[in-house]
């Protein structure tokens, strides 16, 4: 099936510093890809979605200069944290869709 | 407006039980509903989707679920609970006439007791 990498698997960095994560859709290319944020012990909440070749569209309260999201080509898409600040620290998940909707193994960004 | 809900927290099953892990939903248009397993620190995987046809689909792991349209339930079911089944798990609704993302429910944490 369909394989969505996501790297990294997990970061630590410092408050302050920003943070890039890669999303490759493997064996397919999608126009469209997903970012999420997980909370500890809640539900996947929808931050933008990253549209090949165009902006990104935030969903609401998500701030776009902070959660940069560049969408090169057809196979990668990224999520930058700008200037980071530990209650960015959270689980990231990203997510492309093929026939159906595939996810990445997530990131899980600490920042201290 | 799409949502999901999850009513149970928890749920806990003896090994070789089966198990039932309940979801309801709201949408406007056609569901598409979906279920979704995650283990500690990683991300989602597919288990099964209801898009049209039968109402009882079948999916990986031995897992399968109902889609009932007057309950508005999409509830996930296994013959024999096993103790690697144990995870968090994820009901999700998409709107089929309109919507690309997903609406997750808050999710379910099934423990499987050996």
């Amino acid at each position: 099936g369909a394989v969505v990498s996501q790297h990294p698997s997990w970061v630590i960095c410092k408050s302050g510093t920003s943070v890039k994560i890669e999303c490759r859709s493997l064996d397919f290319q999608a126009t469209t890809m997903f970012w999420y944020r997980q909370f500890p012990k809640q539900s996947l909440m929808l931050m933008a979605t990253s549209n090949e070749g165009s902006k990104a569209t935030y969903e609401q309260g998500v701030e776009k200069d902070k959660f940069l999201i560049n969408h090169a080509s057809l196979t990668l898409s990224t999520l930058t944290v700008t200037s980071a600040h530990p209650e960015d620290s959270s689980f990231y998940i990203c997510s492309a869709k093929d026939r159906e909707a595939f996810f990445g193994q997530g990131t899980r960004l600490t920042v201290v | 407006a799409q949502s999901v809900a999850q009513p149970e927290d928890q749920v806990n099953v003896a090994e070789g039980n089966p198990l039932t892990v309940k979801c309801t939903y709201s949408v406007s248009g056609n569901p598409y509903l979906f279920w979704y397993v995650q283990y500690p620190n990683r991300g989602l995987q597919f288990l099964l989707k209801y898009i049209t046809g039968d109402n009882l689909v079948k999916g990986s792991y031995g897992f399968e679920a109902e889609f009932n349209k007057s309950q508005t339930s999409f509830h996930l079911k296994k013959p024999s609970a096993l103790v690697s089944d144990s995870a968090l798990y994820f009901c999700a609704v998409r709107d089929g006439a309109t919507g690309q993302n997903f609406v997750f429910g808050p999710g379910t944490r099934l423990s499987v007791l050996p």
